[in-house]
């Protein structure tokens, strides 16, 4: 059982350049998250999906696209990457959100530069 | 606006308890949860509190929550080198759309232990 996981760990892009994150996880949960993690700013939350097929803006959506055509698996895009994207970003999943309780499973993170 | 407030750094040595504050914006937040990020990885549910309760212990962690003030404490007693890490304060809030409840996460304290 492997959880979440990400690929790729690091990356360094130039700006302008595209790139898409991928997030995988294997507990068959209906919820998925992007997150990116600055310092000193706590976790924002980029998109979400409530499902196969869903997605939704979070807190910071702009320059970023997302697609959830499996279940399992949550990608997040750059179409044209600027120096304000570097950052960790995260995934997360979680069982549910309909309830109040919900725990998310969180991956290892990307770390991305743009120069 | 909804910023969950926590300060950034603490430093401790090995074997006192150490307190790590949190300020949320939420008062009908049913879940509070503590995060706990160990360097390079990602974020792992350290405990959370249910809104109706003041105080939960688990083993060497107390969380204390103070409703009125709004007010959630993480004490780690007999801290250990192995506690150095970023702990992430979040409640759970609302969605105002999609259903279901997201987090909103502080902006993390690190915690340092010297010895």
């Amino acid at each position: 059982n492997a959880g979440v996981t990400q690929t790729p760990k690091f990356r360094v892009l130039k700006t302008g350049q595209s790139m898409t994150l991928l997030c995988a996880q294997d507990m068959n949960h209906e919820y998925m998250y992007w997150y990116r993690q600055d310092p000193g700013m706590g976790l924002r939350l980029i998109h979400y999906s409530v499902g196969e097929g869903t997605t939704a803006k979070g807190e910071v959506p702009d320059g970023y696209n997302v697609s959830r055509l499996k279940k399992q698996n949550f990608l997040l895009g750059l179409e044209s990457a600027a120096p304000s994207q570097t950052s960790v970003y995260f995934c997360a999943s979680s069982y549910s959100s309909s309830g109040s309780y919900n725990e998310q499973f969180f991956g290892p993170g990307t770390r991305l530069t743009v120069l | 606006g909804e910023d969950v407030e926590q300060s950034l750094f603490l430093s401790v040595r090995e074997g006192d308890s150490s307190v790590i504050n949190c300020t949320y914006t939420d008062s009908s937040s049913t879940y509070l949860y503590w995060y706990k990020q160990e360097p390079g990885a990602g974020l792992q549910l350290l405990t959370y509190i249910f809104s109706n309760m003041d105080m939960k212990q688990d083993q060497r962690l107390t969380v204390l929550l103070n409703k009125k003030d709004k007010h959630l404490s993480l004490r780690i007693a007999d801290t250990q080198t192995g506690d150095s890490a970023i702990y992430f304060c979040a409640e759970s809030i609302r969605w105002v759309t999609g259903g279901g409840n997201k987090l909103t996460f502080g902006t993390g304290t690190q915690l340092k232990v010297e010895l």
